[in-house]
């Protein structure tokens, strides 16, 4: 069973440019989370999908992101225009969702480190 | 709205010794109510979660936490603390009413010395 995988690792990127993270969820795991970590805070909440429906949306969500997850697999994060502020590390996780048989933990990965110059 | 406070940035504990990190929690429904930690360079690991049933619960490398519903708390503990327990520590809760965001404390770094 392979854990949740994220890439790139680490991106660098200049103010202005877009820049897209892939997240591969565990293969059975049915929902998928976008989070955003700064330095020295506690993730915050992004983004949830369930299979391709994206049901929930945090205020932290400007429409400069975007987030896709089109065959309830693997789903992409992109944000446009970069800015500074955006510098952070970016955290995907999964569940699983089966009716009443919910396992609550999600999984993390091990994140895309974002520095925006 | 649903908030973690985790009053200490650091915990410094001798090897051997008990260790508590301390979380509570703000959430208008059902608590749920999950322990992470997270290690240098790696993301962050699941180690125990309270959904319902017995107050105490326990997890990984045996870590255990005691939800006390009046207190609004959700403390982690274990009986004896290990130096490969260093790491940063995380409280998170999710309102089991309402949506599946989790919303995480500030962080708690354990320092376990020799």
């Amino acid at each position: 069973d392979t854990g949740v995988s994220q890439d790139p690792r680490h991106k660098i990127t200049k103010r202005g440019q877009n820049v897209t993270f892939r997240c591969d969820p565990i293969s059975e795991h049915n929902r998928l989370y976008w989070y955003r970590q700064t330095l020295g805070q506690g993730p915050e909440f992004l983004t949830y999908f369930q299979n391709e429906a994206q049901l929930e949306k945090s205020r932290l969500l400007s429409d400069r992101f975007s987030a896709e997850r089109p065959k309830g697999s693997f789903s992409t994060l992109e944000i446009q225009r970069t800015e500074q502020g955006d510098s952070a590390m970016y955290l995907c996780a999964s569940s699983s969702w089966r009716g009443l048989a919910e396992s609550y933990e999600q999984y993390f990965g091990p994140g895309t480190r974002l520095t925006v110059t | 709205a649903q908030s973690v406070a985790q009053p200490e940035d650091q915990v410094n504990v001798a090897e051997g010794n008990p260790l508590t990190v301390k979380c509570t929690y703000s959430v208008s429904g059902n608590p749920y109510l999950f322990w992470y930690v997270q290690y240098p360079n790696r993301g962050l690991q699941f180690l125990l979660k309270y959904i319902t049933g017995d107050n105490l619960v326990k997890g990984s490398y045996g870590f255990e936490a005691e939800f006390n519903k009046s207190q609004t708390s959700f403390h982690l503990k274990k009986p004896s603390a290990l130096v490969s327990d260093s790491a940063l520590y995380f409280c998170a809760v999710r309102d089991g009413n309402a949506g599946n965001m989790l919303t995480f404390g500030g962080g708690t770094r354990l320092m376990v010395k020799p």
